[in-house]
C-alpha cells in the first residue's frame, strides 16, 4: 500500500541546535516528494519539493532535504534552528491519482 | 494572487445536523482536493476534482460524505448527520492540474461536533 511516514511526532530543541526530520515512502512508481509546515495558526504552506534531479533540494527558511532512493527516505534538515521554526511539518507523496498522502506529522517546539 | 479560500473557518454544529463547507480555489487550477485533519494526526485524503471528469472520490469515509464543483471553481463539501468523530479540519487544496503535484491549501474549516 502506498504510505508516508514520520518516526518523530514531537520534538524539542534548543535554539541553534541541528535538526531532522525522517520520513520514509512506500509507494512505486514517479517519485515527487514535499515537506510541508503549519505555522500556529497559520494554514499548510510548501517548504520543500522534490520531483528530480538534484536529491539535495533546498527550500526556505534554510531548511533543506535529501531524497536517498535506496532507503525510502526524504529526511528534513536544517543546521540551526531557531525559536520562530516552531511548527507542525508533514512529510507527504504525490501519487500519479492526484491526491498528497501525508505522513502523521511532526510537531516541533523549539526552546528559546 | 488570491489563495485558496474557504468558508466558514470554524463551524459549530449539533450531532445529526447537516453542514457545508465551501472551497474557492485559485483562479485557473483545474484540480480541487478536500483532505481531513484530525487532532494530533496527518492529513487524510477525501476527494478530488480534476476538470470535467468523474471526481476521485476514493477517499470519502461514508456516504454521509459528498462533494460538488461547479465547472472549475467553487467546491461544496457536505456531511450529512454529523457525528462526533467527524469534528476535525477540513482542507481544501488546488493544483493546476492533477498530473502537478504540487497543491496549495487554504485555511480551513474547523468542524466541531456537539
Amino acid at each position: 500500500a502506498q504510505s508516508v511516514s514520520q518516526h518523530n511526532h514531537h520534538v524539542i530543541l534548543s535554539e541553534a541546535a541541528s535538526l531532522e526530520l525522517g520520513c520514509n515512502y512506500s509507494y512505486g512508481g514517479t517519485v515527487n516528494l514535499f515537506w510541508y509546515v503549519q505555522y500556529p495558526g497559520q494554514h499548510l504552506q510548501l517548504l520543500l519539493k522534490y520531483f528530480s534531479g538534484d536529491p539535495l533540494v533546498k527550500g526556505i527558511k534554510g531548511f533543506e532535504a535529501e531524497f536517498i532512493k535506496s532507503k525510502f527516505s526524504f529526511n528534513l534538515r536544517k543546521p540551526s534552528v531557531q525559536w520562530s521554526d516552531t511548527a507542525e511539518y508533514f512529510c507527504a507523496g504525490h501519487v500519479n491519482t492526484g491526491k498528497l498522502i501525508f505522513g502523521q506529522g511532526t510537531t516541533l517546539q523549539v526552546k528559546p | 494572487g488570491a489563495g485558496v479560500s474557504q468558508s466558514p473557518s470554524n463551524k459549530v454544529t449539533e450531532k445529526g445536523k447537516d453542514v457545508e463547507l465551501r472551497c474557492d480555489p485559485i483562479s485557473g487550477h483545474t484540480a480541487l482536493y478536500w483532505y481531513r485533519q484530525r487532532l494530533g494526526q496527518g492529513l487524510e485524503f477525501l476527494i478530488y476534482f480534476q476538470g470535467n471528469s468523474a471526481p476521485d472520490k476514493s477517499g470519502l469515509p461514508s456516504d454521509r460524505f459528498s462533494a460538488e464543483r461547479t465547472g472549475e471553481s467553487v467546491s461544496t463539501l457536505t456531511i450529512q448527520r454529523t457525528q462526533q468523530e467527524d469534528s476535525a479540519v477540513y482542507l481544501c487544496a488546488s493544483s493546476q492540474g492533477a498530473g502537478v503535484p504540487e497543491q496549495y491549501f487554504g485555511p480551513g474549516t474547523r468542524l466541531t461536533v456537539t
